[in-house]
């Protein structure tokens, strides 16, 4: 029972390619989010979406685009990718806002390498 | 805007050695605080969290962390550490309030490798 799943667990593409991450979690959970994992193992957060609206964008580039269908998906769309978005990325989600004072389960994360 | 530090980036032992990682956040309001471990190959998984009441808080796998609110500090230790243990340890702060955001920052990491 993988709560927070996303797939692919591992990509590789070239520079200048388009690809999409995707994440569903059955945990009936109204937050979702996006973090990046650089080679250094910083963990920072891009995006975070409350019932599907659009609550936090972490000036990350407007390559990346979020895309939320429900409030069990949250999906990462990057265009024109470059070699300083190899990382790896990780979803998660928690039943309300953390600033409400939750707490947040992650997915297995997604490494993405660009060549 | 809130950030997070963690003291050591590596610390190596041997098993049952003591560990403490320290971790350090700076906001003036109010936090909950988190520790998350990342096996090799894994995603994060919570090992224990501060959210109110009794400032020392055990989580699972024999780890305790201590909020100490005038040190803006919450380290982690583990009295007795198994090479299982191994894996990279990241501190993360909640701060609440609209203008600190709904998120959490993590620290660096600390990556803790224990000798069998």
């Amino acid at each position: 029972d993988t709560a927070v799943s996303q797939t692919p667990k591992y990509l590789v593409t070239q520079m200048g390619n388009d690809k999409s991450i995707k994440c569903e979690q059955n945990l009936g959970h109204d937050t979702m989010y996006w973090y990046k994992q650089d080679s250094k193992k910083f963990l920072k957060i891009m995006f975070s979406y409350n019932n599907k609206e659009l609550i936090i964008n972490e000036t990350v580039p407007n390559r990346f685009s979020p895309k939320s269908p429900d409030k069990a998906h949250l999906n990462l769309h990057i265009n024109s990718l470059e070699l300083g978005d190899s990382a790896v990325y990780f979803c998660a989600s928690s039943p309300g806002q953390i600033s409400s004072g939750t707490e947040a389960f992650f997915g297995q994360g997604t490494r993405l390498t660009v060549v | 805007a809130q950030s997070v530090s963690q003291h050591n980036h590596h610390v190596i032992l041997s098993e049952a050695a003591s560990l403490e990682l320290g971790c350090n956040y700076s906001y003036g309001g109010t936090v909950n605080l988190f520790w998350y471990v990342q096996y090799p190959g894994q995603h994060l998984q919570l090992l224990l969290k501060y959210f109110s009441g009794d400032p020392l808080v055990k989580g699972i796998k024999g780890f305790e962390a201590e909020f100490i609110k005038s040190k803006f500090s919450f380290n982690l230790r583990k009295p007795s550490v198994q090479w299982s243990d191994t894996a990279e340890y990241f501190c993360a702060v909640n701060a609440w309030g609209e203008a600190a955001g709904n998120k959490l920052t993590f620290g660096g990491g600390t990556r803790v490798l224990v000798k069998p």
